[in-house]
């Protein structure tokens, strides 16, 4: 069974901070990890993923994640925060060698003030 | 190139109403899934299909819940005699047959369900 936790459920940043958000994950078996994000009233979008090549990748918009077997972490970062960063943040999981099926995390409301 | 294509993208029903959502997949996409997203909360898996099979039904409720993929057409999430705490969003994804083991999906923009 694969399960992902998401740390803070809120986060609030300043425009050009930062941006740290927490995602560790359960596998039984190596996983694929992905980053979603969700502006209001839309759908999913990747950011990255994780299907088992390099552990340090890179996504769109300024945003890498790097995968930590020991630490079963995803961690999502961005260098400098902008204010159109404001969103919902999903990490998700799914185990590899089977059929597509995410199983997401509660999701990160991420909050950039000026 | 299109994307994942749902309508409606509001739906008002009172309860005991059937509610039906449409997705139409990518272009090329064989694989559709249906998840649920209750508010404040993340998205939930309901089921997985491709045309004409249903591959993994164990996100979806018992009972008055249901979803199909024909061979032609849209896929259908069917929702009978509903009830306020159906009221969420719901997202259609798709993938290609041949991607189907990285799990990467292509969300549509969901169907907002509003039971009165």
């Amino acid at each position: 069974a694969q399960s992902v936790t998401q740390l803070g459920s809120h986060v609030s940043v300043s425009e050009g901070a930062l941006v740290l958000l927490r995602c560790n994950y359960s596998s039984s078996v190596p996983p694929y990890l992905f980053w979603y994000v969700q502006y209001p009233n839309q759908g999913l979008q990747l950011l990255l993923k994780y299907t088992s090549a390099a552990t340090l990748v890179k996504g769109i918009n300024g945003f890498e994640a790097e995968f930590k077997k020991s630490e079963t972490s995803f961690h999502l970062t961005k260098p400098s925060a902008h204010m159109s960063d404001a969103a919902e943040y999903f990490c998700a999981v799914s185990e590899t060698g089977t059929a597509s099926k995410l199983t997401f995390g509660t999701g990160t409301r991420l909050q950039v003030t000026l | 190139n299109a994307g994942v294509m749902q309508n409606p993208r509001h739906l008002v029903r009172r309860r005991g109403q059937e509610a039906r959502l449409r997705c139409s997949p990518m272009k090329g996409h064989s694989h559709v899934y249906w998840y649920r997203q209750l508010p404040e909360e993340g998205l939930k898996f309901m089921v997985y299909l491709q045309k004409e099979n249903i591959i993994d039904e164990s996100g979806m409720p018992k009972e008055r819940f249901s979803a199909e993929f024909p061979k032609e057409g849209p896929s259908i999430l069917r929702i009978q005699q509903v009830v306020r705490g159906d009221s969420a969003a719901y997202f259609c994804a798709s993938s290609p047959a041949w991607d189907r083991d990285t799990g990467e999906l292509f969300f549509g923009e969901g169907s907002r369900l509003t039971v009165l």
